[in-house]
């Protein structure tokens, strides 16, 4: 099947700002979803986003989407070593039930 | 709410062995489903289910069997274990079309 696209590394200064970028497939998905995986962990929902929406805030993070290029980006404000981690996209697709999920971006924070 | 209870959190097993990974959710979730995943290889469909009696493929089906006998348990059966069947393995659990709950992962190593 087609691919949810996301670079592999990302590395940022603590303080700065990441941006994590992704690719999705499906332009009738409803949802898409980032999720957080620390070291050694299962994966955890950090934020999602509604497909009629363009941009969604919460807290330090922010999620971008652009509908017609089929491109998600999380933001994430002011970057600490504790978002170390691998982030995934998601999104799902029409058939409505599998969650099609990227490979993941993993965040270096340096101090 | 424990959300997705996987057990056992580890396992070593050998060539040809079986075993049975364990994992129930307490969320009335009608969709589960297994995934297991692979250094730079992101997280790949095993098998689902959209509810108790149904099952299907995923992505990577070859050596895994798969129940769903109640709306809560989905077990996953390694049938003859191989090394190429070293992982993570995650289940996780969702309503439909919306954001998945993942348990904390088992890591298997078939030697």
């Amino acid at each position: 099947g087609e691919d949810v696209e996301q670079s592999l590394f990302l590395s940022v200064r603590e303080g700065d700002s990441s941006v994590i970028n992704c690719t999705y497939t499906d332009s009738s998905s409803t949802y898409l979803y980032w999720y957080k995986q620390e070291p050694g962990a299962g994966l955890q929902l950090l934020t999602y986003i509604f497909s009629n929406m363009d941009m969604k805030q919460d807290q330090r993070l922010t999620v971008l989407l652009n509908k017609k290029d089929k491109h998600l980006s999380l933001r994430i404000a002011d970057t600490q070593t504790g978002d170390s981690a691998i982030y995934f996209c998601a999104e799902v697709p029409n058939s409505g039930y599998a969650l099609n999920f990227g490979k993941g971006t993993s965040l270096l924070v340096t101090p | 709410n424990a959300g997705v209870t996987q057990t056992p959190k580890f396992q070593v097993l050998k060539t040809g062995q079986s075993m049975t990974l364990q994992c129930a959710q307490d969320m009335n979730h009608e969709y589960m489903s297994w995934y297991r995943q692979d250094p730079g290889m992101g997280l790949r469909l095993i098998h689902y289910s959209v509810g108790a009696g149904i099952t299907d493929q995923g992505e990577v089906p070859n050596g895994y069997n798969v129940s769903r006998s109640t709306t809560e348990d989905f077990p996953l059966r390694l049938l003859s274990a191989a090394p190429s069947q070293t992982s993570v393995y995650f289940c996780a659990s969702s309503l439909r079309g919306r954001e998945a709950f993942f348990g904390q992962g088992t890591r298997l190593t078939v030697v």
